[in-house]
């Protein structure tokens, strides 16, 4: 199956510093990819799309400047989380839709996960 | 009203026991429901999907959708401790639109 990574696995920085994560389609091409946020015990909140490319789209209440997100190539994107503060600690999860599948029109087998990364910003 | 609502548990167990995870929603346009297995600290995994209303099944997992009351579940049985994870159901209206995840309960097989 297709396989997705993400590094680094954990990171612990000092507040203000600037931290970058990938997230890799190791066999695929990614024309699309996502970063969701996941705080404990609560669901994944999608951060953005980020698109082969082009700008990505963010959600609503996500700061564009803060999250700078690089899909520069079809397995690679990258999260950029600048002047990191303690409230941003989190684990961070990108997942990648395989567009030779189905041409994804069907989200639901086409869409995977990497295994996160988890920030702690001291 | 958020939309998909998931009871967080945790839910404990008994091995061999029939377990029922739900989830409610409020967007009648959603048309396609997954159900992702997430274990600790890892990315979720997708472990089923259905489109539009009905029952699922593939070895000891069904999925269920019940459109007209926005209901979806998801049934294991004989559950094992390797089940033990938090699931997350998650919805979508289909092609290129975006998956909306519900919270995930926790469950917990124990021996």
């Amino acid at each position: 199956g297709a396989v997705v990574s993400q590094h680094p696995s954990r990171v612990i920085c000092k507040s203000g510093t600037s931290v970058k994560i990938e997230c890799r389609s190791l066999d695929f091409q990614a024309t699309t990819m996502f970063w969701y946020r996941q705080f404990p015990k609560q669901s994944l909140m999608l951060m953005a799309t980020s698109n082969e490319g082009s700008k990505a789209t963010y959600e609503q209440g996500v700061e564009k400047d803060k999250f700078l997100i690089n899909h520069a190539s079809l397995t690679l994107s990258t999260l950029t989380v600048t002047s990191a503060h303690p409230e941003d600690s989190s684990f961070y999860i990108c997942s990648a839709r395989d567009q030779g599948l189905a041409g994804g029109s069907r989200p639901e087998d086409t869409q995977y996960f990497g295994p996160g990364t988890r920030l702690t910003v001291l | 009203q958020k939309e998909v609502e998931q009871d967080p548990g945790p839910l404990s167990v008994p091995e061999g026991a029939i377990v029922s995870l739900n989830c409610t929603y409020s967007n009648s346009a959603f048309q396609y429901f997954m159900w992702y297995r997430q274990y600790s600290r890892k990315g979720p995994e997708l472990l089923m999907y259905t489109y539009s209303s009905g029952n699922k099944e593939d070895g000891r997992f069904t999925a269920q959708v019940d459109k007209s009351s926005k209901y979806i579940s998801l049934f294991i049985r004989d559950s094992q401790p390797s089940d033990s994870a938090t699931y997350l159901c998650a919805i979508s209206s289909g092609g290129y639109q975006k998956v909306t995840f519900g919270t995930g309960t926790k469950l917990q097989v124990i021996p």
